[in-house]
């Protein structure tokens, strides 16, 4: 698979409990980039890493929210304390110069 | 990055040319225009970029104005399965890609 991996495809969970998202991006990309999308808007930017490095975080990401990258492989995104405005599709993606592939997101239900 | 400006949806008959128009009339000369579109449930697919010149590959032509601020995204051939969100983007350093709300291009039969 050449893709870049979600997982999970959908989480469910309750207001208060943590929840962490896993994303496997293509293996020569060295960037990769967490997004959130809700119902009818673009996907807004979230943060982003350069191999093992977080490079650049959106006022977005609240102290909730975080995200690492550990040997510059595959990325974890938690969010800790869900709130119902949490809910949403989480994308990652990742890139070489000149090109994103996006995953297929894990959409969150935050109940 | 530079704002672009879209409409918000438009129809294509099945079969004939679908045209997207975007503005990015604040454009700075080194910022590639991306498209990008998103079917239903799925995350953002590219589809083409360029920075001057017109660009074609097996999905779609990328056609720029000379002056830059605005570009037509052309389908050949729409066919059903075209029918998503597409999103113009100007991207300048590589850094992260910008989204608008995109156009909704729905397909008829």
């Amino acid at each position: 698979d050449t893709g870049v991996s979600q997982d999970p495809r959908h989480k469910i969970t309750k207001r208060g409990q943590n929840v962490t998202f896993r994303c496997d991006p293509i293996s020569e990309h060295n960037r990769l980039y967490w997004y959130r999308q809700t119902l009818g808007q673009g996907p807004e930017f979230l943060t982003y890493f350069q191999n093992e490095a977080q490079l650049e975080k959106s006022r977005l990401l609240s102290d909730r929210f975080s995200a690492e990258r550990p040997k510059g492989s595959f990325s974890t995104l938690e969010i800790q304390r869900t709130e119902q405005g949490d809910s949403a599709m989480y994308l990652c993606a990742s890139s070489f110069p000149g090109g994103y592939t996006f995953g297929s997101g894990t959409r969150l239900t935050v109940v | 990055d530079a704002k672009t400006t879209q409409p918000t949806s438009m129809d294509c008959a099945e079969g004939r040319a679908a045209n997207l128009p975007c503005n990015h009339s604040t454009i700075s000369g080194n910022e590639y225009v991306y498209w990008y579109r998103q079917i239903h449930s799925q995350g953002p697919q590219y589809i083409i970029h360029g920075l001057k010149n017109n660009e074609t590959n097996e999905m779609a032509s990328l056609i720029i104005t000379e002056d830059r601020k605005s570009s037509t995204l052309i389908l050949p051939h729409a066919t059903l399965r075209d029918t998503a969100v597409y999103y113009c983007i100007g991207d300048r350093d590589g850094n992260k890609l910008v989204f608008g709300a995109g156009t909704i291009l729905r397909v008829k039969s």
